[in-house]
């Protein structure tokens, strides 16, 4: 089993919709987890940690983490063509300070 | 402060050369990664260092690959002989003690 798992997609999402992306996790112990976004050509940006169970919302941003089921969502309201990019997954393994990465979810916003 | 920089942005090498790859991390940050991304394989850590000391290189694919951090403000990641399928793109990548990696602009690097 993979550390860190997603759908490689490629996900289509009608513009205005809401984009839903997953991950799943191997290390029970985890404790920190991120959403990194990456233009094609560009480099991975943070775009949302979260540490706790439950929901945590920035904007049109919503990061979702359930411990128990080792699973981390991330969801997306009112999708824009801008927000079409690959979208990665990572996790701090227990007791240990590097990222784990996915590999990627790519969305696109269909106009 | 201008972020994590790598240099150069692309190299193209010969298979056999000796690459080196270079970054300067975000002032005040303890933790640099090396990262290595393709299309196959996804963004790899081969690397990572702790106040400059190398904390695990466990993803270090061979001998061929080196990484030193002479001091805070500086890494290299050498690649000797380089090979073909050496081709991706490597990330620098720096954190402080929220565990938030911020990476450099990359560098591709093709091996012909």
């Amino acid at each position: 089993q993979k550390e860190v798992e997603q759908n490689s997609g490629p996900l289509s999402v009608p513009e205005g919709a809401i984009a839903s992306l997953n991950c799943t996790y191997s290390d029970r112990g985890s404790q920190s987890f991120f959403w990194y976004r990456q233009y094609s050509g560009k480099s991975p940006e943070l775009i949302m940690s979260i540490y706790s169970n439950g929901d945590k919302e920035d904007g049109r941003f919503t990061a979702q983490l359930n411990k128990a089921s080792q699973y981390v969502s991330l969801l997306i309201r009112d999708s824009q063509p801008s927000d079409s990019a690959t979208y990665l997954c990572a996790v701090n393994p227990a007791g240990n300070e590097k990222l784990t990465f996915g590999t990627g979810t790519r969305l696109t916003i269909i106009p | 402060d201008a972020g994590v920089i790598q240099s150069p942005r692309h190299e193209v090498t010969e298979m056999g050369q000796e690459v080196t790859l270079r970054c300067k991390p975000i002032s005040g940050h303890d933790y640099l990664f090396w990262y290595r991304q393709t299309m196959m394989r996804g963004l790899e850590l081969l690397i990572y260092f702790n106040n400059n000391v190398p904390i695990d290189d466990s993803g270090m694919p061979e001998d061929r690959f080196s990484a030193k951090m002479p001091n805070a403000s500086f890494s290299t990641l050498k690649i000797q002989p380089s090979e073909p399928r050496d081709s991706a793109v490597y990330f620098c990548a720096s954190s402080g003690t929220s565990w938030v990696a911020f990476f450099g602009q990359g560098t591709r690097l093709t091996v012909v």
